[in-house]
């Protein structure tokens, strides 16, 4: 089974440039997750996706972050200008909710953003 | 609030063996997970407890007390390819949103 695919796996660029990730999860996963893992801290969940749905994008700084997933399957996450804290890696996880609650999320390797 | 609290870092000797403690302050609760994080990886999941008591895996276990907001992370007879960062991370039950800790960075030594 193919797991998470994400891509580029390295992005370096300049503030107020702009930047996109691309993620496609796991074939049949219908939720999909974007998390932002700063060096040494723990993965903090951006946006999350039910089908081509929004779940939940509370925690989206929404003047410069946005995600789509137009069809379910894939997703692309774009900031927009890019600031220095943006500097992170970015990953995309999916799961399948007839896994009830035992729900485990699959990551992909990630993205490591860094903003000069 | 939410709250998930882990060491920063451990460190422990080849096959010795260590435990990780989590604390969790959320809103509801639906299940605490342990993924494991090599350094330039994607965490990798290793446990699940939604009831109280011990899950055992081979060489991992896991331990939650509801009641008491407390979890554990135990691994035995450990290799040098256990060093990696061990993530805590609770299922809300209000919202069903997995939360994360920073993680524990375990350092095992020959």
């Amino acid at each position: 089974e193919a797991g998470v695919a994400q891509s580029p796996r390295y992005k370096i660029i300049e503030k107020r440039q702009s930047v996109a990730f691309w993620c496609n999860p796991i074939s049949g996963h219908a939720t999909l997750y974007w998390y932002q893992q700063i060096l040494g801290q723990g993965p903090k969940l951006l946006i999350q996706f039910q089908n081509n749905g929004v779940v939940d994008d509370s925690q989206l700084p929404k003047d410069r972050f946005s995600a789509e997933r137009l069809k379910g399957v894939d997703s692309t996450l774009k900031i927009q200008p890019a600031k220095l804290e943006d500097s992170a890696v970015y990953l995309c996880a999916s799961s399948s909710p007839r896994d009830g609650r035992n729900e485990k999320l699959f990551f992909g390797s990630g993205t490591q953003l860094s903003v000069l | 609030g939410q709250n998930i609290d882990q060491p920063t870092e451990m460190t422990a000797t080849e096959g010795a063996i260590v435990q990780i403690n989590c604390t969790y302050q959320t809103s509801g609760f639906n299940g605490l997970f342990w993924y494991q994080q090599h350094a330039g990886e994607a965490p990798t999941f290793l446990s699940y407890n939604v009831l109280d008591g011990l899950e055992e895996k081979g060489r991992f276990s896991s331990f939650l007390s509801r009641s008491k907001g407390y979890s554990y992370l135990l691994l035995k007879e450990l290799q040098m390819k256990d060093s990696a960062s061990y993530l805590c991370a609770v299922r809300e039950g209000n919202t069903d949103k997995l939360i994360f800790g920073t993680g524990t960075r375990l350092q095992v030594f020959p």
